[in-house]
């Protein structure tokens, strides 16, 4: 199994702000992806991260919003920015090894409260 | 569109058996699987079906049928701690993860 670390682990935030979530995994995996999931709903996939280049993003939404970095193979960043209270969720940061689908791991998550 | 549906919630009493139904409809099929959520942590992997028929792990069994877009994950002597969301998700043509909303399985004592 992988061991994925997120931090923070929660926060409260006024609007208008942004937060960086960081995420550090223990393997040289490929593939790392971010997940908002909201109270009560399905995981939604945010974005793919890709090193060294632009993260892939699912349709809804947009790199100003929710800017990616992956510099290196085992730690990438989720960034919300301009919050408001619709923001307000579990953001995930998971892992997946390339070539394998078989499993995919997921960080403890942050819990984000926008005010 | 892609869709997958499972109950929403579902109650069942400590020791006994339930089965939570998730059916599916995707674009493409490269595999089915079964996660477990406890309240506030991250989900954690459970079962992982691509052919048909069942496969048992423990106390938790997952099955697929692909021809109906048809699966359910079955849990026998049931424990308190069993008490969680199980989410259901299809890797899709893509191999991207589509998810369904999640059962709340409540145990009572």
């Amino acid at each position: 199994s992988a061991v994925i670390s997120q931090k923070p682990s929660r926060d409260i935030c006024q609007r208008g702000t942004s937060l960086t979530i960081q995420c550090q995994v223990d393997s040289q995996v490929t593939m790392m992806f971010w997940y908002r999931q909201q109270p009560g709903q399905s995981l939604t996939l945010i974005a793919t991260a890709n090193q060294g280049s632009e993260a892939t993003y699912e349709s809804g939404f947009v790199i100003d919003k929710f800017p990616i970095s992956r510099p290196n193979l085992t730690f990438s960043t989720l960034t919300v920015s301009n919050m408001s209270p619709e923001d307000s969720s579990i953001y995930l940061c998971s892992e997946r090894l390339a070539g394998d689908y078989h499993e995919q791991f997921f960080g403890p998550g942050t819990r984000l409260t926008v005010l | 569109g892609q869709n997958i549906d499972q109950p929403t919630e579902m109650t069942a009493t400590e020791g006994a058996i339930v089965q939570i139904n998730c059916t599916y409809q995707t674009s493409g099929f490269n595999g089915l699987f079964w996660y477990q959520q406890h309240a506030g942590e991250a989900p954690t992997f459970l079962s992982y079906n691509v052919l048909d028929g069942l496969e048992e792990k423990g106390r938790f069994s997952s099955f697929l049928s692909r021809s109906k877009g048809y699966s359910y994950l079955l849990l026998k002597e049931l424990q308190m701690k069993d008490s969680a969301s199980y989410l259901c998700a299809v890797l899709d043509s893509n191999y991207q993860l589509i998810w369904g909303a999640g059962t709340k399985l409540i145990i009572k004592p």
